[in-house]
C-alpha cells in the first residue's frame, strides 16, 4: 500500500492563482482531511469529508474549497491565491476500526508571491 | 472544535534525562486521545491511539497515560535521546464528532 499520497511536493503561485492539492489514498478509509501547518500553531483543519460525497468546513476553510466524488481521492482547491495561503500543507485520512488515528501525507509546501 | 492543550510548547533536555508533558481536553462525551511524534521536514506519525480510562502504552523508551475523568494524558520518555528530538501533537476526539481536535504540540529538543 501506497498509504496517503499527495502531489505536487512543491508549488510556488503568484497572488490570484488557483491550483489544486492533490491527496489520494488506497487504505479504502472512509474519513479524509486537509490540514494546514501554521509557525507555532500546530495543524489546523481546513476541511474534511466523513465519505463520498460528504464535505464539511473545519477551523479555517475560507478561501479553500473540497470535493470527495470518491473514496480514494480528496482534492483541495485554493481560488484567488493570497499570501496568507503560504503554507505547508497535510492531507490524511482515518477510519473507525482504529479510533481514527490519522494517516498523514508527506505535505505539499505552498508559496504564495 | 475540542479545547486540546499542550504544556509545556518547547523542552531543551540533555541526553539521558528522562522527561514527560501533558496533553489537557475536555472529559464530558470523551471518544479518544492520539499522541503523534512529528520530525521536522517530515509527516506526522501515530505514536499511540487511546480510548480507555486508565490507559497506559508504550513502545519503546516512550509511553503514554490516560485519565479520561480529569481530562489529561502524559507522555513519558525515558532516557531521552537526540532522535528523540522531534514536535509532539496530541489529538482529542468526542463522541459527537470523532473528528480530532490538535493541540500546539510541544517540541522536544535533546541534546547530547
Amino acid at each position: 500500500n501506497a498509504g496517503v499520497t499527495q502531489t505536487p511536493k512543491f508549488r510556488i503561485l503568484k497572488i490570484g492563482q488557483s491550483m489544486t492539492l492533490q491527496c489520494t489514498q488506497d487504505m479504502n478509509h472512509n474519513y479524509m482531511y486537509w490540514y494546514r501547518q501554521d509557525p507555532g500553531m500546530g495543524l489546523k483543519l481546513i476541511y474534511y469529508s466523513v465519505g463520498a460525497g460528504i464535505t464539511d468546513k473545519g477551523e479555517v476553510p475560507n478561501g479553500y474549497n473540497v470535493s470527495r466524488s470518491t473514496t480514494e481521492d480528496f482534492p483541495l482547491r485554493l481560488e484567488l491565491a493570497a499570501p496568507s495561503q503560504t503554507s505547508v500543507y497535510f492531507c490524511a485520512s482515518s477510519y473507525e476500526g482504529s479510533s481514527y488515528e490519522q494517516y498523514f501525507g508527506p505535505g505539499t509546501r505552498l508559496t504564495v508571491t | 472544535i475540542l479545547n486540546v492543550e499542550q504544556s509545556p510548547q518547547s523542552l531543551h533536555v540533555q541526553e539521558g534525562d528522562s522527561t514527560n508533558f501533558t496533553c489537557s481536553f475536555p472529559s464530558s462525551n470523551f471518544y479518544a486521545l492520539h499522541w503523534y511524534r512529528w520530525e521536522t521536514a517530515k509527516s506526522p506519525e501515530a505514536l499511540f491511539v487511546m480510548t480507555l480510562n486508565g490507559d497506559e502504552k508504550k513502545k519503546g523508551r516512550i509511553s503514554a497515560t490516560l485519565n479520561t475523568k480529569e481530562g489529561y494524558s502524559y507522555l513519558y520518555i525515558k532516557g531521552s535521546q537526540p532522535e528523540d528530538s522531534a514536535t509532539y501533537l496530541c489529538a482529542g476526539a468526542s463522541g459527537g464528532s470523532y473528528i480530532p481536535t490538535f493541540g500546539r504540540g510541544t517540541s522536544l529538543i535533546v541534546h547530547p
